[in-house]
């Protein structure tokens, strides 16, 4: 199986920051990655596909790069309502493994 | 509009089969490119694929729980069921249904519409 690993695991950041986190797959996955976005008790929402390609209806704040094994999603500059759980899924193979999580905060 | 929403007992006991129904509404299972996909999501945790069916009816599954785990549709019902079998309470969860955003690789699933969840609590 391929296991996805995030780093960090949580983070503070304030309104304004630009943040940045990070995927890894534990072998390489082409562009086969997205993202998501998950607050509490709601479903996911897709951001990023194909590692790099904005979901529609998403704000361009949020941009996703990498290839291989290493990705990352930035948000340019937090909004308060981006204060969420963020999720890598790596999309291939009929093996849908998904990260972690990495909480952010309030700083 | 997409929909999707998940229905099922809230409740089992340990050793009992899980049956969730998945009904949506806005796109058809019989359409090319179209898959319908199982995650659920510990209390807590992180988010796990069960499993995924397409519209030609290739289905996949995680290969860590392919022995418990079936998926089914009815396609005049707009419809997926999912059943897991021999139900533990590592098991309790909130389970979602899924749609598999069009791409044209088969073996690739996006998740671009989500269910509500459900709450799946398992004791005796």
């Amino acid at each position: 199986d391929i296991q996805m690993t995030q780093s960090p695991s949580s983070v503070s950041a304030s309104v304004g920051d630009r943040v940045t986190i990070t995927c890894r797959a534990s072998q390489g996955i082409s562009s086969w990655l997205a993202w998501y976005q998950q607050k509490p008790g709601k479903a996911p929402k897709l951001l990023i596909y194909a590692a790099s390609s904005l979901q529609s209806g998403v704000p361009s704040r949020f941009s996703g790069s990498g290839s291989g094994t290493d990705f990352t999603l930035t948000i340019s500059s937090l909004q308060p309502e981006d204060f969420a759980t963020y999720y890598c899924q790596q999309a291939n193979s009929f093996l849908y493994t998904f990260g972690q999580g990495t909480k952010l905060e309030i700083k | 509009q997409i929909t999707l929403k998940e229905s099922g007992p809230t409740l089992v006991k340990p050793t009992q089969t899980l049956t969730l129904t998945c009904t949506f509404s806005g796109f058809s299972l019989s359409t090319s490119g179209v898959g319908v996909g199982w995650i659920r999501q510990p209390p807590g945790k992180a988010l796990e694929w069960l499993a995924l069916i397409y519209w030609n009816d290739d289905k996949r599954y995680s290969p860590s729980l392919k022995s418990r785990l079936t998926i089914t549709k009815d396609t005049s019902k707009n419809q997926v069921v999912l059943t897991m079998t021999n139900m533990d309470p590592v098991d309790t969860a909130t389970y979602y249904c899924a749609h598999r955003r069009g791409v044209v690789v088969p073996a690739a699933a996006y998740f671009d519409y989500w269910g509500q969840g459900t709450l799946v609590t398992v004791s005796s």
